[in-house]
């Protein structure tokens, strides 16, 4: 079965300052792997996807196959990017279960000034 | 911009009720998903649901829960008799692809309490 870890629960920077969030997954096929963000009372929203390798409000993530991980970077973190952030990977093409997201616990990122 | 929307945004209901957690997807999506979320906890899939059949369940999707799209826009999860343990934020999602393409796009979600 497959499974991510997003081993912080809280992270905090200072403006400016480059973020990265970690995440983690085990599955033994080609997954996907998307960020989602959810800010103050608003809903769950995708940030960005590794298949399409763009940067969203200066987010970028690479999918690292050997290290089997996902993990989210800003060079120079805003206030505005203070949320909550959810890494969940999909099976690929191919697997048995084929839509379901599977989300780590999700990371709260605060932004101070 | 279209969205999901969810209704009712809060619902309390006494153990060993059935609720009925209602949502209305993107207009031409074909694809809908519950999840849910307990305080605390990571957002876990429920069910997917496509051309009115159950597509994939999950563990926690047992006899007691139960997905329909009545009609041409509504898309419902109903819990038959709940219990304390389904105290929960639920989310709907919707897509208009499936595998690769797809992006799933979520409702703000249900907050259900079980006293």
């Amino acid at each position: 079965a497959q499974r991510v870890t997003q081993p912080e629960k809280l992270l905090s920077v200072f403006k400016g300052a480059p973020v990265e969030l970690k995440c983690n997954y085990s599955y033994s096929g080609s997954p996907e792997l998307f960020w989602y963000v959810q800010y103050s009372r608003q809903r769950l929203q995708l940030l960005l996807r590794h298949i399409s390798r763009e940067s969203i409000k200066g987010f970028t993530a690479d999918l690292n196959k050997g290290e089997t991980s996902f993990h989210l970077k800003k060079p120079f973190a805003q206030e505005e990017d203070s949320a909550m952030y959810y890494c969940a990977l999909k099976v690929g093409a191919g697997g048995t279960s084929y839509g379901k997201l599977t989300f780590g616990q999700g990371t709260i990122l605060t932004v101070h000034p | 911009e279209p969205e999901v929307t969810q209704t009712p945004s809060h619902q309390v209901t006494q153990m060993g009720q059935e609720v009925i957690l209602r949502c209305v997807p993107i207009s031409n999506h074909l694809y809908f998903y519950w999840y849910r979320q307990i305080l605390g906890q990571k957002v876990e899939f429920l069910v997917s649901f496509y051309n009115n059949e159950i597509s994939e369940k999950s563990e926690i999707f047992d006899d007691q829960f139960s997905v329909e799209r009545p009609d041409g826009s509504n898309f419902t999860l109903k819990i038959r008799s709940t219990k304390l343990e389904d105290s929960a934020m639920y989310f709907c999602a919707s897509s208009d692809l499936f595998g690769t393409a797809d992006t799933q796009y979520f409702g703000p979600g249900t907050r259900l309490t079980v006293l």
